[in-house]
This record gives structure tokens, C-alpha cells and sequence, in this order.
């Protein structure tokens, strides 16, 4: 089975802070990205990711950066972490195309910047 | 914006019941998703199911799709109190390379 991990379940930083958020998945899988869901919003895609060291920007990337050294990591950062970003961040990967197969979800990180 | 946008956001039946969602979408699109998420974890994938399909069946899971009227439904059958959960539908567009996710459903299954 593919597992998705989180480095953590629940989150609470301060204004300003920078913040990382890491994902690891174990299945070999090209594709990898980054949501966050809020209620009434359903799920927006921030980043994602095609291969190592490549990047694309989502729906919402203004606030967040995302690094990815290695194929089975992808990091979310909070360059310097705002109120608005207090939200559940999930994290993704996929073998293929992402319209053409099953991505796999993380259990995700809640969020709470004060 | 969001390209598909579930209907209703919630829903309550008795457990032995069947539950039906409802999924509409914009543009056209090569496949559709339907995934569940149970309370405060991450999202599971149920079924895809690709432009040229018009129905789809996994254990008590029924999906259908038509392409004229842009929409999808979910519809389980004899439902259970595990059930209970949010379902998103999750569309690709035809050109483009990404999932787009609805606001989803709340289905809440009374025992």
C-alpha cells in the first residue's frame, strides 16, 4: 500500500515564524503537491511537483514556497507564517498524470498560527 | 474557481438507506473522482471514472456520469454508519494537469 506521511498531525506557530511542513511518500511516485482545505472551500492546490527539483505553482501559491531535494520528499514552507494560513495542509503524491490516476493523501497537518 | 461543486453539502439518512451525491462541473474533462474523508484525516480515493464511461461500480459504490449535463452522482447503496464521512468529486480538465476538488459533501449515517 502507498503511504503518505505528514511530519505532523497538529501545528501552532506565531506570527511571523517560519514554518515547514514535510512530506514523504514511499511508493516511487513521480508527482507530489500540496493543498489546504478550509471549510466551505473544499481543497485548493498550492504547489506541485513532476520530478526533483521541479516546481509548479497552483490556485493559491502567494505565501508559501516548496522544495523538493529528493523524489520522496516534498516541504510546504511559510516563508513568514499569517493568520490566514491557519488551515488543514494536505499533502498528495501520484504515479501519473494527476487527472488520469489516484493520488494518494497524507493525513494532514492542522495548522494554527496565532 | 472551482470546477465541480457538490450537491447537497449535507446529508442525513438512517443506516440501511441508500445516500446519493450529486457532482456538476464546467469545463469538459477527461476522467472524474470521487474521494471520502472522514473526520479530520486525509482525503481516500473510491473510483474514477473516465469521459467515454457512463457508469461505474465498486462493492456498494455506484457511480454515473453524464457528459452532456456536465455532472456526476455517488450514490451507496444499503449505507452504513462507518459511512459517515465528507465525499468530494475531483475533476481534471481536458487540457489541463491537475485535480480540481468541490466543497464536498457531509454525509452523516444515523445507526
Amino acid at each position: 500500500d502507498v503511504k503518505v506521511t505528514q511530519s505532523s498531525r497538529y501545528l501552532v506557530k506565531r506570527t511571523g515564524e517560519k514554518v515547514f511542513l514535510e512530506c514523504v511518500q514511499d511508493m516511487d511516485h513521480e508527482n507530489m503537491f500540496w493543498y489546504r482545505q478550509d471549510p466551505g472551500l473544499g481543497l485548493r492546490l498550492i504547489y506541485f511537483s513532476y520530478d526533483v527539483k521541479m516546481k509548479e505553482k497552483g490556485d493559491i501559491p502567494e505565501g508559501y514556497s516548496v522544495s523538493r531535494e529528493k523524489k520522496e520528499r516534498f516541504s510546504l514552507i511559510l516563508e513568514s507564517a499569517s493568520t490566514n494560513q491557519t488551515s488543514m495542509y494536505l499533502c498528495a503524491s501520484s504515479l501519473s498524470r494527476p487527472g488520469t490516476d489516484t493520488q494518494y493523501f497524507g493525513p494532514g497537518t492542522r495548522l494554527t498560527v496565532l | 474557481s472551482q470546477q465541480g461543486e457538490e450537491d447537497p453539502q449535507a446529508l442525513s439518512i438512517q443506516e440501511g438507506e441508500n445516500a446519493t451525491m450529486n457532482c456538476s462541473y464546467k469545463t469538459s474533462i477527461n476522467n472524474l473522482q470521487w474521494y471520502r474523508q472522514n473526520s479530520g484525516r486525509g482525503l481516500v480515493h473510491l473510483i474514477l471514472i473516465r469521459s467515454n464511461e457512463r457508469e461505474k461500480h465498486s462493492g456498494r459504490l455506484r457511480v454515473t456520469l453524464d457528459t452532456s449535463k456536465k455532472s456526476s452522482s455517488l450514490l451507496i447503496t444499503a449505507s452504513r454508519a462507518a459511512d459517515t464521512a465528507s465525499y468530494f468529486c475531483a475533476t481534471d480538465m481536458e487540457y489541463g494537469n491537475k485535480l480540481v476538488f468541490g466543497a464536498g459533501t457531509i454525509l452523516r449515517v444515523k445507526s
